[in-house]
């Protein structure tokens, strides 16, 4: 089945810096590759997701890339605040309705004002 | 906006008793899930559904079943409780041509 690593697990920033969180996933057949944020206390939401037709894809501060060839994906977070302290999680997943979410392990980012 | 509602945010119950974690969405999605999140371990699979009756073993299912008999209501179970037990559960739910999963608030469950 499909397994999901990350890293680094935790991760200390100055504000204003950027932070790079990196994973890999284990089964080619996964095309779908979201990053949820999770704050203290809070749900886990989704942030930005890439699909394995694209390389990259961003939205404001936030991007992520795929390699497809590699099996790795990385979220990139740019100009980082205070309010990005939180908990990261990526995930992998296969085109069918009848297919699993594999989480990594998380990601707990702080960034330091 | 997506609500996902989960019947309890704390609870606890005492080894051996059944217990019942219960979910609600309205949004008419097909699929939802259980996890489990524990420290350094990120969020777990226990269960997931992808239709009505219909349901699948994730990566932690011992110890737990799930009962999915309407579209919107998706119930976890722990037969008889174990200290183990004792976690962070937080139920899911998708719309099956969406990848997106929307979490409800999760349901700090303390067995003792």
């Amino acid at each position: 089945g499909e397994n999901v690593e990350q890293h680094p697990s935790t991760l200390s920033v100055q504000e204003g810096d950027s932070a790079v969180i990196k994973c890999t996933y284990s089964d080619s057949a996964s095309n779908y590759f979201p990053w949820y944020k999770q704050e203290l206390g809070k749900r886990p939401q989704l942030i930005i997701d890439i699909r394995s037709n694209v390389g990259e894809k961003k939205d404001q501060r936030i991007a992520v890339t795929l390699n497809k060839t590699a099996k790795h994906f990385s979220l990139h977070i740019t100009e980082t605040q205070p309010e990005d302290s939180a908990v990261y999680f990526c995930a992998a997943s296969k085109p069918t309705s009848y297919d699993k979410v594999i989480f990594g392990p998380g990601t707990s980012l702080s960034v330091i004002p | 906006d997506v609500k996902v509602t989960q019947s309890s945010r704390y609870l606890v119950k005492r080894t051996g008793e059944k217990v019942f974690l219960e979910c609600v969405q309205d949004m008419d999605h097909e699929n939802m899930f259980w996890y489990r999140q524990d420290p350094g371990l990120g969020l777990r699979l226990i269960y997931f559904s992808y239709d009505v009756k219909m349901k699948e073993k994730g990566d932690i299912p011992e110890g737990y079943s799930v009962s999915r008999e309407k579209k919107e209501r998706f119930s976890l179970i722990l037969e008889s409780a174990s200290t183990n037990q004792t976690s962070m559960y937080l139920c899911a739910s998708r719309l099956r041509s969406s990848g997106i999963q929307h979490f409800g608030d999760g349901t700090r469950l303390s067995i003792l």
